[in-house]
């Protein structure tokens, strides 16, 4: 089966400006997951979809980081303004939506702030 | 809180050696447990899962986990380390409420 697709796999951004993440998950997963994982660090939890709604996003900066997904597939994270702590790498995770289950991920989004 | 900690943030052994990558979580509950795997500039690889069947866990590449309910720990070992096997390792828990929480990770250099 295909895996999680993300794109782009790089980009470098200058702070204040905007920059946008797609994830397309793994075909008959309902749910969805972006990570941000800092240099050096493991993952941490952005925001879980379950079809297209939101089951947690308590860890999402809000005043900067939004995301949706539309018609429960592919889902798109952005960022408005960028800070330059926001240079990480972003992960999208799908799963089964059972508890039983690790998640797969995609290769990640590394985004540069300078 | 619910927290899963991995002793050590960089493990060093030589081709060939017992590796040994330590993970402890806290929780009066088990819960399901992982590991994952993380070559450079890649995602994440699902290595092994436990999900309350058999205690020790086998999973890809020669690796596998055992997990002790009285030492709330699910270490991850490998008879002999391959210099193939030099990553960044996440030990991982998941709960009821489905929310996965990983480990700061732990670097394992495999020396030749």
């Amino acid at each position: 089966e295909a895996g999680v697709a993300q794109s782009p796999r790089y980009k470098i951004i200058e702070k204040r400006q905007s920059v946008a993440f797609w994830c397309n998950p793994i075909s008959g997963h309902a749910t969805l997951y972006w990570y941000q994982q800092i240099l050096g660090q493991g993952p941490k939890l952005l925001i879980q979809f379950q079809n297209n709604g939101v089951v947690d996003d308590s860890q999402l900066p809000k005043d900067r980081f939004s995301a949706e997904r539309l018609k429960g597939v592919d889902s798109t994270l952005k960022i408005q303004p960028a800070k330059l702590e926001d240079s990480a790498v972003y992960l999208c995770a799908s799963s089964l939506d059972s508890r039983s289950y690790g998640y797969t991920f995609g290769s990640g989004t590394r985004l540069t702030v300078v | 809180a619910q927290s899963v900690t991995q002793l050590g943030s960089h493990v060093s052994v030589s081709e060939g050696a017992l590796v040994l990558l330590r993970c402890n979580y806290s929780s009066s509950v088990p819960p399901y447990l992982f590991w994952y795997v993380q070559y450079p500039n890649q995602g994440l690889q699902l290595l092994l899962k436990y999900t309350s069947a058999a205690t020790l866990v086998k999973g890809i590449n020669g690796f596998e986990a055992e997990f002790k309910k009285s030492e709330t720990s699910f270490h991850l070992t490998k008879p002999s380390a391959h210099m193939s096997d030099a990553a960044e390792y996440f030990c991982a828990v998941r709960y009821n409420n489905n929310d996965m929480r990983f480990g700061a990770g732990t670097r394992l250099t495999v020396k030749p």
